[in-house]
C-alpha cells in the first residue's frame, strides 16, 4: 500500500462545476496535510493547508479532513480552465521527521 | 511570504561537469530545506532533507557522494550534482520550511540538461 494514494485521472470537468479531489494517507500518525497545484513544468505552489478534522474554506478551495478515515479532500468550487493543472496531496511524516510524504497526484482538466 | 528563490532557473552543460543549485528562502529563516528530482510526468522523488548546520540525510538509493547538500545558514542550501552525466538531466526543485509540521514552500525548480 502506498502511503499516500491519489487516482491519478485525468478528473474532467465542466468551467462552473465542482471538481472533488480525493486523498487517503497510511500514517495514523500524521497531523499535517497539504494540497498543492502543479503546473506542467513548473514547481507545486501550496493551495490548502489543514491539521484538524472538518472543513477549512480559502476563496473557492475547501480542504476536508477526516482522520479517522485517514481521509482528506479538496473542493474547487466554479472551476475555471486555469485551475487545470496536477494537484499533490502531501502529508508529514510522524514520528519526529520533518518531511512530507506526496501523492502521485491527480490530473484535473477543466474544459470550458 | 514565504519566498524561495532557486538558481539557477536551467543549466546545460557538458557530461562530466559539477553543477551547483542554490536554494534561499528569502523571508523566513528554514530549519529544514529539501531537495526533490521529478522526471518528466512522474511524480516528486524526495533525495534528501537538510538541517541547518547538520549533515543531510538522504533517502535510499540517492548517492550522497554524488549529491553534496550544504546548509550553512538558515536561508540558504545549496545541491551540487558532482560530475553529471546524462542520466542526471531531470527538473530538481527544493523546499523550505519554516518548522515542523509546517507547510514546505517551493523554489522554482532549476531543470538540468547534462550533453
Amino acid at each position: 500500500q502506498k502511503e499516500v494514494e491519489q487516482n491519478s485521472g485525468p478528473l474532467s470537468v465542466p468551467e462552473g462545476a465542482i471538481a472533488s479531489l480525493n486523498c487517503t494517507y497510511s500514517d495514523r500518525g500524521s497531523q499535517s496535510f497539504f494540497w498543492y497545484r502543479q503546473y506542467s513544468g513548473k514547481s507545486p505552489e501550496l493551495i490548502m493547508f489543514i491539521y484538524s478534522n472538518g472543513d477549512k474554506e480559502d476563496g473557492r478551495f475547501t480542504a476536508q479532513l477526516n482522520k479517522a478515515s485517514q481521509y482528506v479532500s479538496l473542493l474547487i468550487r466554479d472551476s475555471q480552465p486555469s485551475d487545470s493543472a496536477t494537484y499533490l496531496c502531501a502529508v508529514n511524516k510522524s514520528g519526529g521527521y520533518n518531511k512530507l510524504i506526496f501523492g502521485a497526484g491527480t490530473r484535473l482538466a477543466v474544459h470550458p | 511570504g514565504a519566498v524561495v528563490s532557486q538558481h539557477p532557473s536551467w543549466v546545460i552543460c557538458k557530461s562530466g561537469t559539477s553543477v551547483k543549485i542554490e536554494c534561499r528562502s528569502l523571508d523566513f529563516q528554514a530549519t529544514t530545506m529539501f531537495w526533490y528530482r521529478q522526471f518528466p510526468k512522474q511524480s516528486l522523488m524526495l533525495m534528501a532533507t537538510s538541517n541547518e548546520g547538520s549533515k543531510a540525510t538522504y533517502e535510499q538509493g540517492v548517492e550522497k557522494d554524488k549529491f553534496l547538500i550544504n546548509h550553512a545558514s538558515l536561508t540558504l542550501s545549496t545541491l551540487t550534482v558532482t560530475s553529471a552525466h546524462p542520466e542526471d538531466s531531470s527538473f530538481y526543485i527544493c523546499s523550505a520550511s519554516p518548522g515542523s509540521g509546517q507547510p514546505q514552500h517551493f523554489g522554482d525548480g532549476t531543470r538540468l540538461s547534462i550533453l
